[in-house]
């Protein structure tokens, strides 16, 4: 199931609200989870089933949607934030990706 | 400490063969479907196979169906992957990567909380 991220990149400022959205060709009800991956590093569970947050990964974090459309806030950039998201779904195989959404601090 | 180490990965000729291997450790790997997710330097990710626990049932992305198998050992911690007729566009990072939602294959619980570093095949004459 093709997976639509937008934006493809965005640049914020530390403190800002930011908001990712992942669009999918049909529905797939909460089978969404979402990815941070820094450079060289392997990708990190954000959260699974659309808005649960992964252990230990920060409440600034948040997910929701269902359905098609989902999305990923961050409610308050931080540095550590700079990196590339991805969402998943889980509806069927293949399991596909978004194609990534660039985040840069200004 | 849980964690996914791969290896195997190099610079093989076009239609030559590669065998990846993940070895896991700090926690029980017979209780979890596994993975295998590539991703070409600077582009997005792509899965490519996964296995049940008890390797009773696997899966491929079509464009590598027919030339690579996946498969585990339980007893030694490790997960496999048998890359046959290589192609250029085999050319990716390899990683290994844990299901969070258990052992079985269904897509629901095919979800990654953790990956190896991974681990670089190139395909090239």
């Amino acid at each position: 199931i093709p997976l639509t991220q937008s934006p493809s990149s965005l640049s914020a400022s530390v403190g800002d609200r930011v908001t990712i959205t992942c669009r999918a060709s049909q529905a797939i009800s909460d089978f969404l989870v979402w990815y941070q991956q820094k450079p060289g590093k392997a990708p990190k569970l954000l959260i699974y089933a659309a808005s649960t947050l992964q252990s230990g990964v920060p409440s600034r974090f948040s997910g929701s949607g269902s359905g098609t459309d989902f999305t990923l806030t961050i409610s308050s950039l931080q540095p550590e934030d700079s990196a590339t998201y991805y969402c998943q779904e889980l509806n069927s195989y293949p399991l596909t990706f978004g194609q990534g959404t660039r985040l840069e601090i200004k | 400490e849980v964690q996914l180490v791969e290896s195997g990965g190099g610079l093989v000729q076009p239609g030559k063969s590669l065998r990846l291997s993940c070895t896991a450790s700090g926690f029980s790997f017979d209780d979890y479907a596994m993975h295998w997710v590539r991703q070409v330097p600077g582009k997005g990710l792509e899965w490519v196979s996964g296995i049940s626990w008890n390797s009773n049932t696997r899966g491929y992305v079509d464009s590598v169906e027919g030339r690579f198998t996946i498969s585990r050992d339980n007893a030694k911690k490790s997960l496999y992957l048998q890359m046959n007729s290589l192609r250029v566009e085999d050319t990716a990072l390899y990683y290994c990567a844990k299901s969070k939602g258990g052992g079985d294959f269904w897509s629901g619980y095919s979800y990654f909380d953790i990956w190896g570093q991974g681990t670089l095949v190139t395909v090239s004459s």
